[in-house]
């Protein structure tokens, strides 16, 4: 099993539409997790860190299930410009802990 | 408050050469990451330093591949006699205290 799964996508959708996408991680010890956002192979940008609690912020909203080691993300009123690569994250079993584990991603791509 | 300043941006290195990438952290982050992000790939981790030490090399190759953090300075990721599976974009990132991680925009090394 990879360490951190996402659907790859591509998710095709229009202006305004809602989008979820879906994330599994192997390691039940991880303790940190990420939404990053890629833009065309520039830097992953952070989008937003997830808590078990959920968490929102403006249009985007993140949930983390432990249990079942599952990650999501919900895009409301898509936008041209969220269009991108998605990137779920989770630090890895590294010696420190402290090193990210990324998903190969999931693109996006919101047209007019 | 300037971000992860990355340089070169674009090397490029014949086989058998030595490429030195660098990265300077965001001010005020002591902690420095290192990711390589292969064609088609995800990225991944590499190293992770702490001014003059490195804390944790589990995704450093065993051979050609080095890194330091000195006390002045940034830090550098040393790749000795490059060959073209080394060809992909290395990314830095900085952490104020190892857990959010902001990316530098990244060394894309091409070996001819």
């Amino acid at each position: 099993r990879k360490e951190v799964e996402q659907d790859p996508g591509p998710f095709n959708v229009p202006e305004g539409a809602t989008v979820a996408f879906n994330c599994t991680y192997s390691n039940s010890a991880s303790q940190s997790f990420f939404w990053y956002r890629q833009d065309c192979r520039k830097e992953p940008k952070l989008l937003m860190s997830v808590y078990s609690s959920g968490n929102e912020d403006g249009r985007f909203t993140a949930q983390l299930n432990r249990a079942s080691q599952y990650i999501s993300l919900l895009i409301r009123d898509s936008k041209l410009s969220d269009s991108a690569t998605y990137l779920c994250v989770v630090n890895g079993p590294t010696q420190a802990g402290t090193a990210l584990i990324f998903g190969k991603g999931t693109t996006l791509s919101v047209s007019s | 408050n300037a971000g992860v300043m990355q340089n070169p941006r674009h090397l490029v290195r014949r086989r058998g050469q030595e490429a030195r990438l660098r990265c300077s952290p965001m001010k005020g982050h002591s902690h420095v990451y290192w990711y390589r992000q292969l064609p088609e790939e995800g990225l991944k981790f590499m190293v992770y330093l702490q001014k003059e030490n490195i804390i944790d090399e589990s995704g450093m190759p065993k051979e050609r591949f080095s890194a330091e953090f000195p006390k002045e300075g940034p830090s550098i990721l040393r790749i000795q006699q490059v060959v073209r599976g080394d060809s992909a974009a290395y990314f830095c990132a900085s952490s104020p205290e190892g857990k959010e991680q902001y990316f530098g925009p990244g060394t894309r090394l091409t070996v001819t």
